[in-house]
């Protein structure tokens, strides 16, 4: 069975510091790793794919890396903007179009 | 660009009454379509998927069913309400089989 756990549950961060989000999976064949953001009361908002391990995707201040056991979200000098729910799935390759999502990391930045 | 509309944003529905969620997305064709649900603090658990119209898959045996009756289109009803079936519904579409998701601004809802 795929399963993904997504580490801290909650993080507070002061402006400005940098920290990284976990997300550990398990499944028998990756076909993707997604990373979503997702603010209080609205859907999740795509954030990036990973296929490999080894490959990186950046945006703005966030960067995510990918092996083989986990993904990492880094977040660099965060702004309170920053401040969401990050979360974590997987599509394996024997799962048709079945995404199993982790738990999240509720993402609190303050000035 | 693509466009994906959810509504209500919010409901309120007593046990025991029928329940009927819509779904529409714009800008692409023969999307496939999904309905999520996340309880809170908890992460998105997958209800039903559709790749074409009158194709509907279940993940989750539950008092809930889905319809497609245009390519565009997905529903997620109830005959009856339970207590158990309130959270955070989530309707969401890719252009295929293992790409990435495009969600809708979700409705909440409380079943009381």
């Amino acid at each position: 069975e795929d399963q993904v756990t997504q580490s801290p549950e909650a993080l507070r961060l002061q402006e400005g510091e940098s920290s990284s989000l976990n997300c550990s999976y398990t499944v028998s064949g990756l076909r993707g790793l997604f990373w979503y953001r997702q603010d209080p009361g609205k859907g999740p908002e795509f954030l990036f794919t990973l296929y490999s391990a080894g490959e990186e995707k950046e945006k703005e201040r966030l960067k995510a890396t990918l092996t083989k056991k986990e993904s990492f979200l880094h977040i660099t000098a965060p702004k309170p903007e920053d401040s969401a729910t990050y979360l974590c799935a997987v599509r394996a390759f024997n799962a048709g179009n079945m995404l199993t999502f982790g738990g999240g990391t509720r993402l609190m930045v303050k000035p | 660009s693509q466009t994906i509309h959810q509504w209500p944003a919010t409901l309120v529905q007593p046990v025991g009454s029928p329940l009927s969620l819509e779904c529409t997305v714009e800008g692409t064709s023969n999307p496939n379509l999904y309905w999520y649900r996340q309880a809170a603090g908890r992460g998105l658990q997958l209800l039903f998927y559709s790749v074409g119209i009158g194709q509907i898959s279940s993940e989750v045996p539950q008092n809930l069913s889905a319809s497609r009756p245009q390519d565009r289109q997905f529903i997620l009803s109830s005959k009856k309400l339970l207590l158990s079936d309130s959270g955070f519904y989530l309707c969401a579409w890719s252009p295929g089989v293992g790409e990435k998701l495009f969600f809708g601004s979700g409705t909440q809802l409380s079943v009381l």
